[in-house]
């Protein structure tokens, strides 16, 4: 059981480029969400998804596109690489978004945009 | 605004020994409250998920309080082991009646050594 995966683990990018971070479940699991962590800062949520077809935008999703056409998958899109967008991402996903239920988190991809 | 707001930052403690961690919050309207464990490198990893009814909750050697009259948690580790070393996070989910809305704190770093 992989539970939830995320590819590429590191990644650098040149100002202005974009690109796709990859994450995708094997649970089953109707939510999904993208977060970011940056040093002295508690994980942001970017966007997240209640189910295939449907994704919505959470606290900061500027410069950030999601799609989620099957339950397994949810990948992140970076329109235009930026250096605010050094960071490291995070996947995660949970049975449902409404339940006391705990998020399995993959193991992050390390981005950093010069 | 509602925050989650962890002390210490960091601690540095011998191998065996007990510590507490702790967490103040002003969400509201509270639904739940977790404790992530988040060695270096890797992604969180739930501890304990805690509604306003349970005061107490256990996983092995952690311990997981809350008083929602105070909004206080606390994390207790006993008898601590090198691999207890890493980050711990306090989170807490908002009860808006969409789907998870999740306040991350900034964690805790502990250090056992020899």
């Amino acid at each position: 059981n992989a539970g939830v995966t995320q590819t590429p683990k590191f990644q650098v990018l040149k100002t202005g480029q974009s690109m796709t971070l990859q994450c995708a479940q094997d649970m089953n699991h109707e939510y999904m969400s993208w977060y970011r962590q940056d040093p002295g800062m508690g994980l942001r949520l970017i966007h997240y998804s209640v189910g295939a077809g449907i994704t919505d935008q959470g606290e900061v999703p500027n410069g950030y596109n999601v799609s989620r056409s099957t339950t397994e998958d949810f990948p992140l899109r970076l329109l235009s690489a930026a250096p605010s967008q050094t960071s490291v991402y995070f996947c995660a996903s949970s049975l449902t978004g409404y339940s006391n239920q705990p998020q399995h988190f993959g193991d992050g991809t390390r981005l950093s945009i010069l | 605004k509602n925050q989650v707001e962890q002390s210490p930052q960091s601690l540095i403690i011998l191998e065996g020994k007990n510590c507490t961690l702790q967490c103040n919050y002003t969400v509201s309207p509270f639904s739940n409250l977790r404790w992530y464990k988040q060695d270096t490198g890797r992604g969180p990893v739930s501890l304990t998920i805690m509604t306003f009814s349970e005061n107490t909750k256990s996983n092995g050697r952690y311990t997981a309080t809350l008083d929602a009259d105070t909004k206080q948690s606390s994390l207790h580790i006993t008898a601590s082991q090198l691999s207890d070393s890493a980050s711990y996070i306090c989170v807490v989910r908002i009860n808006t009646g969409t789907a998870s809305k999740l306040t991350f704190g900034t964690g805790t770093r502990l250090q056992v050594t020899l």
